[in-house]
């Protein structure tokens, strides 16, 4: 069975620092993955997505990801955080045997002034 | 005006009444879906729809069923609600591109709250 792992449940980081966001996943053959931000009181936001070709994959916001296939990793990256980044970062891969998305726990991200 | 609409926003209910939570979308999109959101989970699949005569369920449909009235709205009820269904509720819609690519959309959440 496929499974997501997001290894951080808490980051924090000042504004204008750098920023990756793990994400580490099972999949018995080259998989779909995205990146999704939910703001506080928000629903989740589509960032990026990563379907064939190019491994560095950009998305809105400033933020893009790079999947590994040897080390099964899609993390996200942004080069100078901005205190509106504050939010919960959700990884995802698909589709599963019943064509659907396996989320990972989700990563709280802090930006500190 | 939003693509995915979910009403209510924010509900509290007690133990064993029934509710329903419903979803909107103008996206045009023949899969819909139900998650929970608890923290530290992630987004875990109560329902989903293909189209309007296809509903299938996800990993914790227990408690839950749903109806798709139309291809634009898909409702979830809880027929008799406990307190550990206490979470943040997402519709989601996707479309289906050639090669089973396929991006969802989401709305943005119901916060139920069962006393």
């Amino acid at each position: 069975a496929q499974s997501v792992t997001q290894p951080d449940i808490h980051i924090t980081v000042s504004e204008g620092a750098s920023l990756e966001l793990r994400c580490n996943y099972s999949y018995g053959a080259t998989p779909y993955l995205f990146w999704y931000v939910q703001s506080p009181g928000q629903g989740l936001q589509l960032l990026l997505k990563y379907f064939s070709g190019d491994t560095l994959v950009q998305g809105i916001k400033g933020f893009e990801a790079e999947f590994k296939r040897s080390q099964s990793s899609f993390n996200l990256r942004k080069p100078s955080v901005h205190w509106s980044d504050a939010a919960e970062y959700f990884c995802a891969v698909g589709p599963n045997a019943g064509n659907m998305l396996t989320f990972g726990g989700g990563t709280r991200l802090m930006v500190k002034p | 005006d939003a693509d995915v609409t979910q009403t209510p926003r924010n509900r509290i209910t007690k133990t064993g009444k029934r509710i329903m939570l419903e979803c909107s979308q103008t996206k045009g999109h023949d899969r819909m879906y139900w998650y929970r959101q608890d923290p530290g989970l992630g987004l875990r699949l109560i329902y989903y729809s293909f189209d309007v005569k296809d509903i299938n369920k996800g990993e914790i449909s227990d408690g839950y069923s749903v109806s798709r009235q139309a291809q634009a709205k898909f409702s979830l009820s809880l027929e008799s609600a406990i307190p550990n269904q206490t979470a943040l509720y997402f519709c989601a819609t996707s479309d289906l591109a050639e090669g089973g690519r396929e991006t969802q959309y989401f709305g943005p959440g119901t916060r139920l709250l069962v006393l």
